[in-house]
């Protein structure tokens, strides 16, 4: 398994500008989740999802959208790119029926600079 | 709103020696409370979970000690390796398997 996938690994964007951050996994994991996390702090939840077609707000939604539409793919959707959200993004699955569900799976990071 | 933080920032220690990293907690509805271990450029990693009902458990070279009364966890590596050194974050579980996590703290392994 590849596990959590994430696409790109870097970009740098311009105010105002849009783009959507990738994620797969192959799991088949139910519970999918993006999070942010800005320099020297924790990771902080945007957005989540329980299954396919379901998606809830988390922590810091604002400024960000996610669709479900598979179980392997949770995109992250950033309208009008601003400055606040230059930041690593993670997004991780896990699996509630999983004897270790209180692990996440972690993909490795898209790093965003927005300016 | 409710939040788990982390005393000390970046802990130093000599290679062999056991590291102790602490962390403070204050939703006390919690289930379960995680240790996760960040390298340099990758995502976090689970290293192990205690349920609220616990006071200790124990996996290979670590040990987390949940403290309810003070709310504090902390997490003990025996003989602490290069292999170590990372950013090592708590993390309460809420309902749903939504994770808290806190700030974060720099573990250094010297040679």
């Amino acid at each position: 398994n590849a596990g959590v996938t994430q696409t790109p690994k870097f970009r740098i964007l311009k105010i105002g500008q849009s783009m959507t951050l990738q994620c797969t996994q192959d799991m088949n994991h139910n519970y999918m989740y993006w999070y942010r996390q800005d320099p020297g702090m924790g990771l902080k939840l945007i957005y989540y999802s329980v299954g396919a077609g379901i998606t809830d707000k988390g922590e810091v939604p604002n400024g960000y959208n996610v669709s479900r539409s598979t179980t392997e793919d949770f995109p992250l959707r950033l309208e009008l790119a601003a400055p606040s959200q230059t930041s690593v993004y993670f997004c991780a699955s896990s699996d509630p029926g999983d004897r270790m569900w209180n692990e996440q799976y972690f993909g490795p990071g898209t790093r965003l600079t927005v300016t | 709103g409710e939040s788990v933080g982390l005393h000390l920032p970046t802990l130093s220690v000599q290679e062999g020696d056991n590291s102790i990293i602490n962390c403070a907690y204050s939703n006390s509805a919690s289930d379960y409370f995680i240790w996760y271990k960040q390298e340099s450029g990758k995502g976090p990693q689970f290293i192990i979970d205690i349920r609220s009902n616990m006071d200790k458990r124990q996996g290979q070279r670590v040990t987390v000690l949940l403290n309810k009364t003070v709310k504090h966890l902390s997490l003990q590596i025996a003989a602490t390796q290069p292999g170590d050194s990372a950013v090592y974050f708590c993390a309460e579980r809420h309902a749903g398997n939504m994770l808290t996590f806190g700030g974060g703290t720099r573990l250094m392994v010297k040679p």
